[in-house]
């Protein structure tokens, strides 16, 4: 069956733009998480979804940055005003049940994003 | 917040070594141990998933370990393949929200 996948693959812009990453996790998965991965580091937790509702945002470095599952299954993250700093690889993962750490999660391919 | 460490942080082998890295988190509040693998361009994909001291889990010639009570996770590649070049992500499980925190990795680059 099909995967995760996130839209775009890759994602060039200018300091002081907004930028919107897109996610289509698998379909049915109940939970969603959004994690980014800067250089040299592992991937850093930015937010998870469980249905429609965020029930964890403690990640999301700044206001900034703002992620939306509207009908429970596609997700947003939006960045208003990049910096250069956010130049990372974002990473997208569902789960069939989330706020268990035993279940497995399934990743997409990332957006890697660039800031100039 | 959990401190998870990962070592080596790079490694380059011979096709054929068998190999081992390591992962190390606080051994209080333990929920689970996830491992993946990450190859360049494409998704991160699950080896294993551990929640029992002393669990041992294999697929084909990679297989890990765990021991919660001290804190450390070793993943194991026996008869390394140039296909198993990546790099290699542990992360503990949060009670409550199942968010995974992740090492910064081991990367393994096996030279035919």
């Amino acid at each position: 069956g099909a995967g995760v996948s996130q839209t775009p693959s890759n994602k060039v812009t200018e300091k002081g733009k907004y930028v919107e990453l897109r996610c289509d996790p698998i379909s049915g998965h109940t939970a969603l998480y959004w994690y980014r991965q800067s250089l040299g580091q592992g991937p850093e937790f930015l937010i998870y979804f469980q249905g429609t509702g965020a029930a964890d945002d403690s990640g999301l470095p700044n206001d900034r940055f703002f992620a939306v599952r509207p009908e429970g299954s596609v997700s947003t993250l939006k960045i208003q005003r990049t910096e250069r700093g956010d130049s990372a690889v974002y990473l997208c993962a569902s789960s069939p049940n989330g706020g268990v750490s035993s279940y497995e999660q399934y990743f997409g391919p990332g957006t890697r994003l660039t800031v100039t | 917040i959990l401190n998870v460490e990962q070592s080596p942080q790079s490694l380059h082998v011979q096709e054929g070594d068998s190999t081992n890295f390591t992962c190390s988190f606080p051994s209080s509040n333990f929920y689970a141990l996830h491992w993946y693998r990450w190859e360049t361009a494409k998704s991160p994909e699950a080896l294993f998933v551990m929640t029992l001291n002393g669990d041992e889990k294999k697929k084909g010639r990679i297989s890990a370990t765990l021991n919660t009570k001290e804190g450390y996770s070793y993943l194991y590649i026996k008869g390394s393949q140039p296909e198993d070049s990546a790099t290699y992500l542990c992360a503990p499980g949060s009670s409550n929200t199942g968010k995974l925190i992740f090492g910064q990795g081991t990367t393994l680059q096996v030279k035919p």
